[in-house]
């Protein structure tokens, strides 16, 4: 079964410090990765999408891709208390059929 | 412009009830999904058209059926609605060539 893991939290850091979040796949077709993240009572949104191994910067984020170690992982720079929200981690299959996500870090930013 | 649509947001409903939440997206992406959002925010797949195309149908109880009239359109059609059934329910959408997920803004079901 084609699983996406993360560590649950809560991960609580200090505004301005950089929270690092993780993320393991199973599925070894998997070609595509997506960072979403999601308010209390609101819809995923994408912040991130990463295809190729290395690292992906988008402003204070920046992804980074293992296909080897089958790991994903999300830097938040200068972290902000609007940061606070859980993440969602997200692995396409080779098909693009479909979209398998994490349960959810949830991330608090103490002001 | 929204992106995608559905409706209702919110829908409280009795046991044993039939219920149907729409989906509308105007992306023109080739792909839709339906996505169960449970208690503890675990975000699990239902379903998947492609091309109004049914290719993706996750181990649900067969209370629940999706329709497809056209590749924007995605509806979920809930028979003999039961407690367990209350959670979140986003439809999304996106385009079979690597594209990402666009999501809903959700419909929040409760079962009373």
């Amino acid at each position: 079964q084609k699983e996406v893991e993360q560590n649950s939290g809560p991960l609580s850091v200090p505004e301005g410090a950089i929270a690092s979040l993780n993320c393991t796949y199973s599925d070894r077709g998997s070609q595509s990765f997506f960072w979403y993240r999601q308010y209390s009572g609101k819809s995923p949104e994408l912040i991130m999408s990463i295809y190729s191994n290395g690292d992906k910067e988008d402003g204070r984020f920046t992804a980074q891709l293992n296909k080897a170690s089958q790991y994903v992982s999300l830097l938040i720079r200068d972290s902000q208390p609007s940061d606070s929200a859980t993440y969602l981690c997200a692995a396409r299959d080779n098909y693009g059929q479909n979209f398998v996500f994490g349960p959810g870090t949830r991330l608090s930013v103490l002001p | 412009d929204t992106a995608v649509s559905q409706t209702p947001k919110y829908l409280v409903t009795q046991m044993g009830n039939d219920k149907s939440i729409k989906c509308e997206q105007n992306l023109g992406h080739d792909t839709m999904y339906w996505y169960k959002q449970d208690s503890k925010k675990f975000l699990k797949i239902m379903f998947s058209y492609n091309n109004k195309e049914l290719i993706i149908n996750e181990t649900v109880p067969n209370r629940f059926s999706p329709k497809s009239p056209d590749k924007a359109h995605l509806n979920l059609h809930i028979n003999s609605l039961e407690l367990g059934d209350s959670a979140v329910y986003f439809c999304a959408s996106s385009q079979t060539s690597r594209g990402m997920a666009f999501f809903g803004q959700g419909t929040r079901l409760t079962v009373v």
